[in-house]
């Protein structure tokens, strides 16, 4: 069975540095999609970022980029020259290739960013 | 394009009421999933739907929770009795069929309380 885990229950971090957030999947399945998405606190839930378990380049999107060790299974989420509107919580998803199954979710780590 | 919408925003409902919830998703979106947040258990899978097909459902929600896809535009989500602990939100997304690597676009949910 998939499993995705966030240990990070919260991370504080000082305006326009970086940081990054762990996740660790367990999946049975040779190809499956990893996604990241950001909760606001209005609660609006949106699509960050994707890596697909088949690509050796880590993905990038914006300010975003993702840390992918695929013989730890984990996938990282990086935010470089953090922002105050990118407090919010974060989850890392996991959707199986082969099956027909829904992405499953992390806990989320919430982030705040201090000015 | 509109994105997935959920109505209504906010449900009170009286324990042992019957309750629906109702989602459109994005046009040409043909996998469309129901999902439960709450603090303690994070986000869970209700249902997933491909077309007017199940094909999956959260083992744990069988009992009083039935959702449909009364056509490729349109799903439905009836708890029947609901309990207080059913008090949670609920989040409607989509995606298109035909790329496994599509990420799911959310809604903007459903906050249930039962009294």
């Amino acid at each position: 069975a998939q499993k995705v885990t966030q240990t990070q229950t919260s991370i504080s971090v000082m305006e326009k540095t970086t940081v990054t957030m762990d996740c660790v999947y367990e999946t049975r399945d040779s190809s499956y999609f990893l996604f990241w998405y950001k909760q606001t606190a209005s609660g609006e839930i949106v699509f960050l970022i994707r890596q697909d378990s088949y690509k050796k380049e880590n993905a990038t999107e914006g300010h975003y980029s993702l840390n992918f060790q695929k013989p730890k299974s984990s996938i990282g989420l990086i935010i470089t020259a953090t922002q105050i509107e990118d407090s919010a919580v974060y989850f890392c998803a996991m959707r199986e290739g082969r099956n027909n199954n829904a992405p499953r979710f992390g806990a989320g780590t919430k982030l705040s960013v201090k000015p | 394009d509109a994105g997935v919408t959920q109505t209504p925003r906010h449900e009170v409902a009286e324990k042992g009421q019957t309750i629906i919830l109702k989602c459109e998703p994005v046009s040409g979106h043909n996998d469309l999933f129901w999902y439960r947040q709450t603090k303690i258990q994070g986000l869970e899978l209700l249902s997933y739907f491909r077309s007017k097909s199940l094909m999956e459902d959260g083992g744990a929600f069988k009992d009083r929770f039935k959702a449909e896809m009364l056509n490729s535009s349109f799903s439905t989500l009836k708890i029947q009795p609901t309990e207080p602990k059913d008090s949670a939100v609920y989040l409607c997304a989509s995606r298109r069929t035909g790329g496994n690597n599509q990420a799911p676009l959310f809604g903007e949910g459903t906050r249930l309380s039962v009294l």
